[in-house]
């Protein structure tokens, strides 16, 4: 089946590590994402991962994958107020030829506290 | 280099009126893909096409809703007539290669009054 789940909130203070986790049920992901969406604002790809892979580190993202207990998290270092918004874990279904819908989990309200 | 954008961001329409939304993605990009969120629930895929042509519209809610993208460049999403449960964001989205990095336009929001 299609399902993504996540934690609705977080709370963390300035400076602190921030990890939002996910899970994932379709065995079949090819890739899987984080996207943000700041208040009023649209969606913006903050990092994909390959199934393939197991980490992946870009600044002050990473991004670890755990395929066989389907479990993807972000880690955020030194977090900060500009951090603030929802992040949304996605994977993507379908072969090369075949479907290529994303699925988005329900999203992880970020707040960060000065 | 420009991004996908949507018209209107917003849009209030009493119930069983026309809506037509329109996206226009990234130059370039030959897939296009709408989805939304409405009220408390998980952002949806609706449907995705690859130039003009509808590679697959599992995700469309029922037959009020009409997509199209003539001449494979924008695409717009009527959704006649509209009904309560159809208020939501409505995004779209592009990318160049199938499936990965689909970037995301700001949305539309529908309210059906």
């Amino acid at each position: 089946g299609e399902d993504v789940e996540q934690s609705l909130f977080l709370s963390v203070r300035e400076g602190d590590s921030s990890v939002i986790n996910c899970t994932y049920t379709d065995s079949s992901s090819t890739y899987l994402y984080w996207y943000k969406q700041e208040p009023g604002a649209g969606l913006q790809l903050l990092t994909y991962i390959f199934s393939n892979m197991d980490m992946k580190q870009d600044q002050r993202l990473t991004v670890l994958l755990n395929k066989k207990d389907k479990h993807l998290s972000l880690r955020i270092a030194d977090t900060q107020t500009g951090d603030s918004a929802i992040y949304f874990c996605a994977e993507i279904i379908g072969e090369e030829t075949s479907y290529d819908k994303v699925i988005f989990g329900p999203g992880t309200s970020l707040s960060v506290i000065p | 280099e420009a991004g996908v954008t949507q018209f209107p961001s917003h849009s209030v329409i009493e119930k069983g009126q026309t809506v037509t939304l329109r996206c226009d993605p990234i130059s370039g990009h030959d897939n296009l893909y709408w989805y939304r969120r409405v009220m408390g629930k998980e952002i949806k895929f609706l449907l995705h096409f690859v130039k003009e042509s509808k590679q697959d519209e599992s995700g469309m809610p029922n037959n009020r809703f009409l997509a199209e993208r003539t001449g494979g460049t924008y695409s717009t999403l009527k959704v006649q007539p509209a009904e309560l449960e159809d208020s939501g964001v409505y995004f779209c989205a592009s990318s160049q290669v199938r499936g990965l990095e689909q970037y995301f336009g700001p949305g539309t929001r529908l309210t059906v009054t």
